[in-house]
């Protein structure tokens, strides 16, 4: 069974920095890239990063690019989010998500940003 | 950045009434690989969202074959033959032929 469980969530002050990680399990990790998506509270879903098979490359959209970085390490089937430079726009739950399909998600984390 | 815009905002349907949700995007989603990568996601409450469609008709394993989707280049339809309590929830597009990744605003389904 499919499992994307995310952790490292919480209250961060604005300016501060923040790290997520995502366990994988049930499935080939280093076969597909991986991503995070978000979303605010009571809002729709924005993508905020992207990462290759094998990590040699990412993709950020101009909203958190300079600020957040995605990482992973397939030896420990675990993908990561650092988060530096955190603005109140930034609160929302933070998904992991598999493969260029989006076919599995994780259950979620919320950070919120807020002093 | 590709606008997806999806209609109704809002839908309101009775058990076994078939519905239909509209995406329209901004440009077209006709890759120069020649795929669509047009997908169709459920969020129920409280969950997370779900992958139902993806490529434009493509039925996720596991996803009740009374969900089907159709289209092209920018304009793109989920439809649901015969709604099931179980359906309710927001329906979002999303699109990832052009970067950045972007979804649609999504679409509610309540059960009358």
């Amino acid at each position: 069974e499919v499992q994307l469980v995310e952790t490292g969530g919480g209250l961060v002050q604005p300016g501060r920095s923040l790290k997520l990680s995502c366990v994988a399990s049930g499935f080939t990790f280093n076969n597909y890239w991986m991503s995070w998506t978000r979303q605010a509270p009571g809002k729709g879903l924005e993508w905020v990063a992207s990462i290759t098979n094998s990590g040699g490359s990412t993709y950020y959209p101009d909203s958190v690019k300079g600020r957040f970085t995605i990482s992973r390490d397939n030896a420990q089937n675990t993908l990561y989010l650092q988060m530096n430079s955190l603005r109140s726009e930034d609160t929302a739950t933070y998904y992991c998500t598999r493969g260029n399909n989006y076919d599995y998600w994780g259950q979620g984390v919320m950070v919120t940003v807020s002093s | 950045d590709v606008v997806l815009t999806q209609t109704p905002p809002t839908l309101s349907a009775t058990i076994g009434q078939s519905v239909s949700i509209s995406c329209r995007s901004s440009q077209s989603l006709l890759d120069s690989d020649g795929d669509t990568y047009l997908n169709w996601l459920l969020q129920r409450p409280g969950q997370s969202p779900q992958l139902l469609i993806y490529s434009v008709s493509n039925l996720e394993s596991g996803v009740p074959n009374r969900f089907s989707g159709s289209g092209s280049e920018t304009d793109f339809t989920l439809k649901i033959s015969g709604v099931e309590a179980e359906d309710l929830g927001v329906y979002y597009c999303m699109q990832a032929t052009h970067a950045p990744l972007t979804f649609g605003s999504g679409t509610k389904l309540e059960i009358k």
